[in-house]
């Protein structure tokens, strides 16, 4: 079965600051696709930053970059030079293949992350 | 530039009623999921489908219906609802492949009493 564990629920940071949101995943799929997602208070999910399973760089999108650590199973978010709009809940999901053969997202239970001035 | 549209936004329910939540996209994407949000639990999968008359179950089906006729359609219906189901129900859809992102539509914030 497919998993994402994010163990932190709350993450604090300053402005300006870099933040590590961390996030570790379990599939016995050998092609997948990670996928972070932010949620502000107002309440849609905003698609930020993917790595696919086979991808030799971790990717970058602007400010957020993607720590891809094959072996290790983890693919944590960091958020360069934190802005208070970042405040925000935070989640990891993977893609992968369900025994029907189709593949569906699979969620983390989410960071939230609060930045103060 | 629609993208994926979930009606209604809000809704409160009394314990039995029935209801759909309406979600439709115009993106010809083949994929449509519809998700549970509930506090400290993420996002978990209700239904999907994968096309046109094509539908299966995700971790949390019970008490959820489901049919898609059409590719731009995917509506959820409660069959009677319950205290449990209080929950913000997202609609996504996508392309089909393990690296495509998915659009979510923006919400449906839903009380059972």
């Amino acid at each position: 079965a497919q998993k994402i564990t994010q163990t932190q629920p709350g993450m604090f940071v300053q402005e300006k600051e870099a933040v590590t949101l961390d996030c570790t995943y379990d599939t016995s799929d050998p092609s997948y696709g990670l996928f972070w997602y932010k949620q502000p208070s107002s309440g849609e999910m905003i698609f930020l930053i993917y790595q696919g399973s086979y991808d030799q760089q971790n990717a970058t999108e602007g400010r957020y970059s993607l720590n891809f650590q094959k072996a290790r199973k983890s693919a944590n978010l960091v958020i360069s030079a934190s802005q208070l709009g970042d405040s925000a809940m935070y989640f990891c999901a993977m893609r992968s293949t369900l025994n029907s053969g189709y593949s569906t997202l699979t969620f983390g239970k989410g960071t939230m992350l609060l930045v103060s001035p | 530039n629609a993208g994926v549209t979930q009606t209604p936004k809000f809704q409160v329910l009394k314990t039995g009623q029935s209801m759909t939540l309406q979600c439709a996209q115009d993106m010809n994407h083949e994929y449509m999921s519809w998700y549970r949000q509930d506090p400290g639990m993420g996002l978990r999968l209700i239904h999907y489908s994968v096309g046109a008359g094509i539908t299966d179950q995700g971790e949390v089906p019970n008490g959820y219906n489901v049919s898609r006729s059409t590719t731009e359609d995917f509506p959820l219906r409660l069959l009677s609802a319950a205290p449990s189901q209080t929950s913000v129900y997202f609609c996504a859809s996508s392309r089909q492949g393990s690296q495509t992102e998915a659009f979510f539509g923006q919400g449906t914030r839903l009380t059972v009493v």
